[in-house]
């Protein structure tokens, strides 16, 4: 069985630039999440889909922050614009539908904003 | 919400010796994993546990829910355990809360 998969793995852009994250997760796996992991630091999620609705973002900086998921499969996390504090490991996980399943890491995108 | 704490923050070993790693949480949770990261930033799942004991290979975890704790053991260490074990915990609805980890360095 297939893992999550993640691209770019490593992304390098200046402040006030724009990235954007993609995310595959596991195949039957209904809900996904975005984490974002400072350095040195646990992740701390920042939102998370079920299927193609969005169930919680309340930690998301939706100022600069956008995440969607077509179809309820793939999802793209967007910023728009960068920060320096944005520096950071973006994770994307996903379990299947019911909260308290085991959730699946990606390998991240390790994002260097300069 | 839920607070998790890990202790201890760093340990060193010496290749062969065996280590606990301690997760409090401070609620009733209904959902607890442990994580390792490796140094190449991949979180792999090592034990979906929120309650009872599982073992797998050298890795061993135990969750006394009442008392609002996990364990991991890791038994004749190799190097190639070193990295970030994280755990994780989630309580009813709310979302999912990750400790800051434990720095495992495994010397040869």
């Amino acid at each position: 069985e297939a893992g999550v998969a993640q691209s770019p793995r490593y992304k390098i852009i200046e402040k006030r630039q724009s990235v954007a994250f993609w995310c595959n997760p596991i195949s039957g796996h209904a809900t996904l999440y975005w984490y974002q992991q400072i350095l040195g630091q646990g992740p701390k999620l920042l939102i998370q889909f079920q299927n193609n609705g969005v169930v919680d973002d309340s930690q998301l900086p939706k100022d600069r922050f956008s995440a969607e998921r077509l179809k309820g499969v793939d999802s793209t996390l967007k910023i728009q614009p960068a920060k320096l504090e944005d520096s950071a490991v973006y994770l994307c996980a996903s379990s299947l539908v019911d909260r308290n399943n085991e959730q699946f890491f990606g390998p991240g995108t390790r994002l260097t904003v300069l | 919400g839920i607070q998790v704490e890990q202790s201890p923050p760093d340990l060193i070993l010496q290749e062969g010796a065996n280590s606990t790693l301690r997760c409090n949480f401070s609620d009733s949770v209904n959902n607890l994993q442990w994580f390792h990261q490796n140094p190449w930033g991949q979180l792999i799942n090592l034990f979906y546990i929120p309650s009872g004991t599982k073992q797998n290979g050298r890795l061993s975890a135990t969750t006394v829910a009442t008392e609002r704790y996990s364990l991991l053991y890791i038994s004749s260490s190799q190097t190639t355990d070193s990295g970030v074990y994280f755990c994780a915990a989630r309580r009813g609805g709310q979302n999912f809360v990750f400790g800051p980890g434990t720095r495992l360095s495994v010397l040869p």
